[in-house]
């Protein structure tokens, strides 16, 4: 089945230091991956929308200059925090729909980011 | 605009009971409709999904979902509940295949009792 990486699982950074997390597919090409957000206790919140090769689209309150993404190829996006805070803490999750049409979501195994 | 409502974040079954977990989603069009399942500090699994044709689904681990157009609903069920279902599990809807959105329902967690 398909599989997608995330990596890493865990990272606790200072304040003011940046993070990257990175999100792949293992065996299938995907030219859209998507990062979540899931709070303690909560749904999942989409941060945006990250197209291979193209600026990654945000939903609306989440700050494009935070949170790069870069989707550089059919296998591989990044998320980094830039200047991260303690309010920055949380699990994200990546996931990649393969390039066809119906096509569910295959998640990562999200990455536990804690700013201290 | 679609939408996902879970009634019930918690709850509670006897292994072996029926397990009914509650879905309803709201959208402009035919939907797409997932079930997911979370382990602690874990991704989601796809459990199953629905995207035209037969109404009951059936996807891994014994579970199965139904949807009901006339209701909105899309809830999943389990005639027996085992120790290893105790986790969390969300209803999504899609607007459509593609690459459409995918909005998360607040998600319900499963708790079995030996």
């Amino acid at each position: 089945g398909a599989v997608v990486s995330q990596h890493p699982s865990w990272v606790i950074c200072k304040s003011g230091t940046s993070v990257k997390i990175e999100c792949r597919s293992l065996d299938f090409q995907a030219t859209t991956m998507f990062w979540y957000r899931q709070f303690p206790k909560q749904s999942l919140m989409l941060m945006a929308t990250s197209n291979e090769g193209s600026k990654a689209t945000y939903e609306q309150g989440v700050e494009k200059d935070k949170f790069l993404i870069n989707h550089a190829s059919l296998t591989l996006s990044t998320l980094t925090v830039t200047s991260a805070h303690p309010e920055d803490s949380s699990f994200y999750i990546c996931s990649a729909r393969e390039d066809r049409e119906v096509s569910p979501l295959h998640f990562g195994n999200g990455t536990r980011l804690t700013v201290t | 605009a679609q939408s996902v409502t879970q009634l019930g974040s918690h709850v509670s079954v006897s292994e072996g009971a029926l397990v009914l977990l509650r879905c309803n989603y709201s959208s402009s069009v035919p939907p797409y409709l997932f079930w997911y399942v979370q382990y602690p500090n874990q991704g989601l699994q796809l459990l199953l999904k629905y995207t035209t044709g037969a109404t009951l689904v059936k996807g891994i681990n014994g579970f199965e979902a139904e949807f009901k157009k006339s209701e909105t609903s899309f809830h999943l069920t389990k005639p027996s509940a085992h120790m290893s279902d105790a986790a969390e599990y969300f209803c999504a809807v899609s607007e459509g295949g593609g690459y459409q959105k995918v909005t998360f329902g607040i998600g319900t967690k499963l708790q079995v009792i030996p």
